[in-house]
């Protein structure tokens, strides 16, 4: 596709276990972001990746999230023992190299935990 | 209290009126500034960027950086019902890695009357 895909699109999962986010960026993007927003919030940055590695890390909240991206095109962001509070919108973005270039958004996964 | 400050809205006003959306931060590294739209259930779409002070013109839309002031904003004139949507601010330290990850606002909910 022409965008950023993300599946899936909506995930309901109960306390405590473990979840998985997909995102496929835009073709030729090697730089991957993932954001988290809640209700009535902006998006919230959690990592980012410049091809297989991730250059920033620094907003994940804790160590039950963390996020791969093997081969530098899918990224995979994995959520362990997930929490009520984990409940958003998980954003994934992609840009080309460099700074300056335009971020283009997925529609999100949207993440309830019950 | 929050890097980025933003107003949520609802701001309602009728068809063809011009809409002021302002952001105010409290970082002074923040050196390029943007504007996105998320229509609802959608993922963001960058409207304006901008880097340091000035004026940015694109058709309807003005966006204005006053880094003395750490206050930006968006102007829409002629405003349309497709102009309905939350409108988000958003700054980065700088391209470089390590420095390219977006502070949102809270975004500000538009809703333009027919």
């Amino acid at each position: 596709g022409a965008g950023v895909s993300q599946t899936p699109s909506n995930k309901v999962t109960e306390k405590g276990k473990y979840v998985e986010l997909r995102c496929d960026p835009i073709s030729g993007h090697t730089a991957l972001y993932w954001y988290r927003q809640s209700l009535g919030q902006g998006p919230e940055f959690l990592i980012y990746f410049q091809g297989t590695g991730a250059a920033d890390d620094s907003g994940l909240p804790n160590d039950r999230f963390f996020a791969v991206r093997p081969e530098g095109s899918v990224s995979t962001l994995k959520i362990q023992r997930t929490e009520r509070g984990d409940s958003a919108v998980y954003l994934c973005a992609s840009s080309l190299a460099g700074g300056g270039n335009t971020i283009y958004f997925g529609e999100g996964s949207w993440l309830t935990v019950v | 209290q929050k890097e980025v400050e933003q107003d949520p809205g609802p701001l309602s006003v009728p068809e063809g009126a011009i809409v002021s959306l302002n952001c105010t931060y409290s970082n002074s590294a923040f050196q390029y500034f943007m504007w996105y739209r998320q229509y609802s259930r959608k993922g963001p779409e960058l409207l304006m960027y901008t880097y340091s002070s000035g004026n940015k013109e694109d058709g309807r839309f003005t966006a204005q950086v006053d880094k003395s002031s750490k206050y930006i904003s968006l102007f829409i004139r002629d405003s349309q019902p497709s102009d309905s949507a939350t409108y988000l601010c958003a700054m980065s330290r700088g391209p470089d890695t390590g420095r390219r990850a977006l502070t949102f606002g809270s975004g500000t909910r538009l809703q333009v009357q027919p």
